[in-house]
């Protein structure tokens, strides 16, 4: 089973539509875990940390499953901007292990 | 502020040829990484540095890359001799504070061909 599992999509949706992404993770033990978007052909940023509260950022809600070993995130009224690939991103049991990521999530909103 | 810079942008070599790359981090960033990312995957940590120090290597095949960072700033990574399978960009990414910052901010990557 690979560290971080996500569904590689791509996922075209209309503008307006709610979208929603899952990702698994294989070490129950990993502390941290985040969202990070790319652009065609541009690096990594970081779109937001994913707590196990839940936490909302505008359009975007991150839900963390931890009994389940899974990470969700919520796109609302999608754009056209929201056009990228989501990558779902774990750190071990400390901030000393590094961050693995999955292999992303197309996204395409069309118009 | 100014990002993590990175050079060249676009490189293509032959196979057994010898490449290097070079990031500069963001000023005042200690932690300093190195991903590869092939197509259609995640980036994959390289090696990570702390200052000029080593903290995780173990997915850099060392046969054929090194890397280094001699004054805990700007870091070069080289691979010698290069595989076709080495084809990928090149991510250098760097950390404000210290091992438990969890924000990364990358550069714009090096795209590295190899025929």
């Amino acid at each position: 089973r690979k560290e971080v599992e996500q569904d590689p999509g791509p996922f075209n949706v209309p503008e307006g539509a709610t979208v929603a992404f899952n990702c698994t993770y294989s070490n129950s033990a990993s502390q941290s875990f985040f969202w990070y978007r790319q652009d065609c052909r541009k690096e990594p940023k970081l779109l937001m940390s994913v707590y196990s509260s839940g936490n909302e950022d505008g359009r975007f809600t991150a839900q963390l499953n931890r009994a389940s070993q899974y990470i969700s995130l919520l796109i609302r009224d999608s754009k056209l901007s929201d056009s990228a690939t989501y990558l779902c991103v774990v750190r071990g049991v400390s901030g000393n292990t590094p961050l693995v990521f999955g292999k992303g999530t197309r996204l395409s909103v069309i118009a | 502020e100014a990002g993590v810079a990175q050079s060249p942008r676009y490189k293509i070599i032959e196979k057994r040829q010898s490449v290097a790359f070079w990031c500069n981090p963001i000023s005042g960033h200690a932690t300093l990484y190195w991903y590869q990312q092939i197509l259609g995957q995640g980036p994959k940590l390289l090696i990570q540095f702390q200052n000029n120090g080593v903290v995780d290597d173990s997915q850099l095949p060392k046969d054929r890359f090194s890397a280094e960072r001699l004054k805990g700033v700007d870091s070069t990574l080289k691979i010698q001799p290069a595989k076709l399978e080495d084809s990928a960009v090149y991510l250098c990414a760097s950390s404000p504070r210290d091992l438990y910052t969890d924000t990364q901010y990358f550069g714009p990557g090096t795209r590295l061909t190899v025929l």
